[in-house]
């Protein structure tokens, strides 16, 4: 079974620049999570998607975060534009409907915003 | 913060040597989850124990809960080398949203 798979896997660019990441997540798995991680920190949950609804946002900057999930399957998020403090990791996981369940995480798309 | 927090934040063991690290959080919880996180890596799920159970083993792991005093804790016995890692608590309050922890940094020296 493949995992969570992100893109890309590095990506460095100027402030005020936009940028965009990518995340397929395992097969079947109707809950997919966003999550940034500053260095040294645990993650910050950033949006949490059952199927294609985004069911809480609560923790998104929405003035320069957007996030999508077409048809309940892949998802994009969004930085634009980007800050020198949004330099962080970006980690997507997902979760099987199934309550009391695991995260299963992707590797993450190191931010570096110059 | 519905954060958890981790502690120690950092751990330095030899090999063979028992590790265990600790979370305190605020509110109620579902259940509380694990996490490994190698450097540069994703997180890796390690065990769930739910807010009804009081120990669970995996392995080498064991973890306990004790809710009246909102604090879990992780052992890993008979350390190892590969064990060397970032460990996380993840707490669920409302159903499937996580709020993570600082994270213990355990370094095993062989």
């Amino acid at each position: 079974e493949a995992g969570v798979v992100q893109s890309p896997r590095y990506k460095i660019i100027e402030k005020k620049q936009p940028v965009a990441f990518w995340c397929n997540p395992i097969s079947g798995h109707n809950t997919l999570y966003w999550y940034r991680q500053n260095l040294g920190q645990g993650p910050e949950l950033l949006i949490r998607y059952e199927n294609e609804e985004a069911v809480d946002d609560s923790q998104l900057p929405k003035d320069r975060f957007s996030a999508e999930r077409l048809k309940g399957v892949d998802s994009t998020l969004k930085i634009q534009p980007a800050e020198l403090g949004d330099s962080a990791v970006y980690l997507c996981a997902s979760m099987s409907g199934s309550r009391y369940n695991e995260q299963f995480f992707g590797p993450g798309t190191r931010l570096t915003v110059l | 913060s519905q954060q958890g927090e981790e502690d120690p934040q950092a751990l330095s063991i030899q090999e063979g040597e028992n590790a265990t690290m600790n979370c305190s959080y605020k509110t109620s919880i579902n259940n509380l989850q694990w996490y490994r996180q190698n450097s540069g890596r994703g997180l890796v799920h390690l065990i769930l124990i739910r807010s009804n159970e009081r120990e669970k083993h995996s392995g080498r792991l064991r973890v306990t809960l004790d809710t009246s005093k909102k604090s879990s804790s992780l052992l890993i016995t008979a350390s190892r080398a590969a064990d060397t890692a970032s460990y996380f608590c993840a707490t669920d309050f409302t159903g499937n949203q996580f709020y993570f922890g600082t994270g213990t940094s355990l370094t095993v020296i062989p």
